[in-house]
């Protein structure tokens, strides 16, 4: 299985802020990663996939970038509504794996 | 739009058959991917497979065997079956939807919690 590795687990950051979180899967899965972000008792919501596409409805202060083994999803001018955790998702070769996650507070 | 939604008991005996049903609003499961992923109590995602539109599966090594899913298209409803369950089977369940292969899961259920114990 492809192993993928989250970093930080927790980050702390202020409302306009710019914060990176980085995903580093166990072997190339060229682009083929997602994210999400998931908050407290709700199912996780897809905001990137390809790395670096955008999903319908999701604001541009999120972007996605890498290939390979190494990812990073930064969102810019943080806003309260953006604390949740974060997982990314590889879908390179079956079992599809996701990260452990990354809880981001605001 | 598309909704989609769990259904299935919420407690379940250890070494019975877990039963779950997502029943599919504002799309036909005659195309794109249908899967179910799980999360334990406080942890993080896990996939269990999923289903094309075909009849395809795929599932989860980690699984050993015990899962299956099906299509029921004159419901418009797709099942998991976990057998012989304990209790590191207990977790909120998500039906989710992929566009394509390659879209990442962008409709979810709201997701059900079953808990194994006798």
């Amino acid at each position: 299985d492809i192993q993928m590795t989250q970093s930080p687990s927790t980050l702390s950051a202020s409302v306009g802020d710019s914060v990176t979180i980085t995903c580093r899967a166990s072997q190339s899965i060229s682009s083929w990663l997602a994210w999400y972000q998931q908050k407290p008792g709700k199912a996780p919501n897809l905001l990137l996939y390809g790395a670096s596409v955008l999903q319908d409805g999701v604001p541009s202060r999120f972007s996605g970038g890498g290939s390979g083994t190494e990812f990073t999803l930064t969102i810019n001018s943080l806003q309260p509504d953006d604390s949740a955790t974060y997982y990314c998702q590889h879908y390179n070769s079956y079992p599809f794996t996701f990260g452990l996650g990354t809880k981001l507070e605001i | 739009q598309v909704q989609l939604q769990e259904s299935g008991p919420g407690l379940v005996k250890p070494s019975e058959t877990l039963s779950l049903t997502c029943t599919v609003s504002g799309d036909s499961i005659s195309s794109h991917y249908w899967s179910w992923i799980r999360q334990a109590p406080g942890k993080g995602l896990e996939w269990t497979g999923h289903i094309l539109y075909t009849g395809s599966t795929d599932y989860n090594p980690s699984l050993k065997g015990r899962v299956s899913i099906a299509l029921n298209t004159s419901k418009n409803q797709f099942s998991l079956k976990l057998s012989s369950v304990t209790a590191a089977d207990t977790a909120v369940y998500y039906c989710a939807r992929a566009r394509a292969h390659s879209s990442g899961y962008e409709y979810w259920g709201q997701g059900t919690l079953v808990t194994v114990s006798s």
